[in-house]
């Protein structure tokens, strides 16, 4: 299955700012995921990200907050904007493998906001 | 609502033993079950997928069964080693065009004594 690259692996932010975390997957995917892990918690869908269409987001998410872009079929951003410490968390992509139906995880983006 | 539920948050069991791992859900019909492996700082690994038209899945030490009746899938890693040591997470797939997406359980973390 191909390799998926996330970074940075962690930041420590000021609040009020925005972050950029990039996935690289080494070949073509269809669809890509982004995630949040909060402290505890289990991993909750933010959006889901296909090349050449807007992001479909989920419930309690939203594009202003959360702006994603999928330029390529081996690339996709998430910007988390204007940052709180309540969006301190860990945020992960994913894609899913057309051949097992399995999906595969980037090594995650830890985020802290001061 | 849609809810998944793992119902032990730590299990601890002695090396050699088997660890059985419970994932039931409510108000949801998956296409696909699967579990994965999370370690700390890391994003989870994909282990095994079940089809709601299968009984049961092996992988080498891991079995996975899956009751569409009862909403239940159980995990099984037979002669268990510290090695197995980590979260394990249960995730639902309702499978088809817009609806691949995952929805995770909060995991049940899993200790192998020596």
């Amino acid at each position: 299955s191909a390799v998926i690259s996330q970074k940075p692996s962690r930041d420590i932010c000021q609040r009020g700012t925005s972050l950029t975390i990039q996935c690289q997957v080494d070949s073509q995917v269809t669809m890509m995921f982004w995630y949040r892990q909060q402290p505890g918690q289990s991993l909750t869908l933010i959006a889901t990200a296909n090349q050449g269409s807007e992001a479909t987001y989920e419930s309690g998410f939203v594009i202003d907050k959360f702006p994603i872009s999928r330029p390529n079929l081996t690339f996709s951003t998430l910007t988390v904007s204007n940052m709180s410490p309540e969006d301190s968390s860990i945020y992960l992509c994913s894609y899913r493998r057309e051949e097992s139906y399995g999906y595969t995880f980037g090594s995650g983006t830890r985020l802290t906001v001061v | 609502s849609q809810k998944i539920e793992q119902n032990s948050e730590a299990l601890n069991i002695q090396e050699g033993k088997t660890a059985t791992l419970t994932c039931n859900y409510t108000n949801y019909s998956p296409a696909y079950l699967q579990w994965y492996r999370q370690d700390p700082g890391r994003g989870p690994v994909f282990l095994l997928l079940i089809r709601e038209n299968e009984k049961e899945k092996r992988k080498e030490r891991l079995k996975v069964t899956f009751d569409t009746t009862l909403k239940q899938s159980l995990f099984h890693i037979t002669a268990s080693q510290p090695a197995d040591s980590a979260t394990y997470l249960c995730a639902l797939d309702k499978g088809g065009g817009s609806n691949y997406k995952l929805t995770f359980g909060k995991g049940t973390l899993l200790t192998v004594n020596p």
